[in-house]
């Protein structure tokens, strides 16, 4: 069965400034999907980011951006210059390519703090 | 944009009694999940859904639990005689598909039971 790890519970930020959240995951299949999501005090979640594990390019999004790296398992968030609004629980999920199984395996966030 | 909608926001309810959870997926998708959120925990796989059959369910989902697309346009969570231990936040989610679409989620249904 697939795992993913958040070893962190809380991280704070300066606004404007950049903020890394780190993941890492169990699994022994070779082709998958690896999210972020956020979900903020409003609670709707809400997708950030999405890297294909076939794809050796780390996906970017504006200001938000992943390391992935496949054979250490680790799938980090790079978030740069941090507004307000990125304040939110971030979660990093998995989900297998193989068959029909499409549903989302989350860890156990973090939540991400935003200083003015 | 369109939205999964997700009714009531928030739902309390006595341990024994039923309750049916409301979602409205994006109207052109297919595939239609339930996760749950226990309070300070992960969100939780329930079940998936597509053709009107339930695709796969996690150990959670057990005889108390139950899905329908009753119509068109809604899909229902029920728990039947509800637990203590049942109190968390249920999300909905739909997508067109399994692989490469992404799941997009309802705002959720906040359920305590007392």
């Amino acid at each position: 069965a697939q795992t993913v790890t958040q070893s962190q519970p809380e991280m704070s930020v300066q606004e404007a400034e950049t903020v890394t959240l780190s993941c890492t995951y169990d699994t022994s299949e070779s082709d998958y999907y690896l999210f972020w999501y956020k979900q903020p005090p409003s609670r709707q979640m809400i997708l950030v980011i999405r890297q294909e594990a076939y794809k050796q390019q780390n996906a970017t999004e504006n200001r938000f951006s992943v390391n992935f790296q496949k054979a250490a398992k680790s799938f980090s968030l790079k978030i740069s210059d941090s507004q307000l609004g990125d304040a939110a629980m971030y979660f990093c999920a998995y989900r297998t390519r193989t068959g029909a199984n499409s549903k989302l395996t989350f860890g156990k966030g973090i939540t991400l703090s935003v200083r003015p | 944009e369109p939205e999964v909608t997700q009714t009531p926001s928030h739902q309390v309810t006595q341990m024994g009694q039923e309750v049916i959870l409301r979602c409205v997926p994006i109207s052109n998708h297919l595939y239609f999940y339930w996760y749950r959120q226990i309070l300070g925990q992960k969100v939780e796989f329930l079940v998936s859904f597509y053709n009107n059959e339930i695709s796969e369910k996690s150990e959670i989902f057990d005889d108390q639990f139950s899905v329908e697309r009753p119509d068109g346009s809604n899909f229902t969570l029920k728990i039947r005689s509800t637990k203590l231990e049942d109190s968390a936040m249920y999300f909905c989610a739909s997508s067109l598909g399994p692989d490469p679409y992404e799941q997009y989620f309802g705002p959720g249904t906040r359920l305590t039971v007392t």
